[in-house]
C-alpha cells in the first residue's frame, strides 16, 4: 500500500528565500503526484501535477520534480512571499488503483515580511 | 467559473439526526470524491465514483452514504450521525485520466 510522508511538518522562513517542500512516496511505480496549497478555511488547490513519465513541471515561481527510484518529489518555491503561507500538501495514487489518492499530512509554510 | 460547491459550509447538530451534505460541480467531470480531514490523519477519501449510478468505497466509508444519480451532484449521507463524525469534509471532481483534481471550500461537520 502506498504511503506518503512529508517532511518537515513545519517550516518559517523570511521573505525572499527560496525553499524546497519534500514528500517521499514508498511505491515507486506510482501512477502521478500532485501538489496542492490549502489556505485556512479553504478548500486545496491543485499547484501541480506530474505524471509518471515527467521529471519535473513549473509553474511561475513554483518547480516541482519527480523521482520514482528514490521514491521522492520536491517542490521548489523561489523568491518567497508571504502569500506562499499556507500548507502544501502532496498526493500520489494508491498501488494498482489510480482513482484513489494517498495523501501526506502536509507542510504549514509561513513566510514572513 | 470552474467550481466545486458544497453546502452546508458549517452545520452543527446532535448525534443520530440525519443529514446530508451536497456537493456539485459544474465542469462536466467524470470522477467525484468524498474525504474527511482529521488533525494528524490528514486527509482520507470516504467514497468515490467514477461516473453516474457508479460509486466505490474509499479507505473510511463506515457511517456513510452517497449516491450519483446525476453527473454533476455527489451527496454525501450521514444516516445516523456520531460524534467521529465531526470533521472537516471536502468534495473533489476531476475528468479521467489522472487530471488534477478539483476541490469544494470544505463543510465543517460538528456533531454533538
Amino acid at each position: 500500500k502506498q504511503e506518503v510522508t512529508q517532511i518537515p511538518a513545519a517550516l518559517s522562513v523570511p521573505e525572499g528565500e527560496n525553499l524546497v517542500l519534500n514528500c517521499s512516496f514508498t511505491d515507486s511505480a506510482i501512477y502521478n503526484l500532485q501538489w496542492f496549497r490549502q489556505d485556512p478555511g479553504k478548500g486545496l488547490t491543485s499547484l501541480l501535477l506530474i505524471q509518471s513519465s515527467q521529471r519535473e513541471q513549473t509553474s511561475g515561481r513554483l518547480n516541482a520534480s519527480l523521482d520514482k527510484s528514490s521514491g521522492r518529489s520536491t517542490l521548489y518555491i523561489a523568491a518567497s512571499q508571504p502569500g506562499d503561507s499556507a500548507t502544501y500538501l502532496c498526493a500520489g495514487p494508491n498501488a494498482g488503483n489510480n482513482r484513489k489518492l494517498i495523501w501526506g499530512l502536509g507542510t504549514s509554510l509561513a513566510v514572513n515580511p | 467559473e470552474a467550481q466545486v460547491t458544497q453546502n452546508p459550509r458549517y452545520l452543527i447538530t446532535v448525534t443520530g439526526k440525519k443529514l446530508t451534505v451536497t456537493c456539485s460541480q459544474n465542469m462536466n467531470h467524470e470522477y467525484m470524491s468524498w474525504y474527511r480531514q482529521d488533525p494528524g490523519l490528514g486527509l482520507r477519501q470516504i467514497y468515490y465514483s467514477m461516473n453516474v449510478e457508479v460509486t466505490d468505497k474509499g479507505d473510511v466509508p463506515e457511517g456513510y452514504k452517497v449516491s450519483r444519480k446525476e453527473k454533476r451532484n455527489f451527496p454525501l449521507i450521514l444516516e445516523s450521525p456520531s460524534p467521529n463524525q465531526t470533521s472537516l469534509y471536502f468534495c473533489a471532481s476531476r475528468n479521467r485520466g489522472g487530471q488534477p483534481q478539483h476541490f469544494g471550500d470544505g463543510t465543517r461537520l460538528s456533531i454533538l
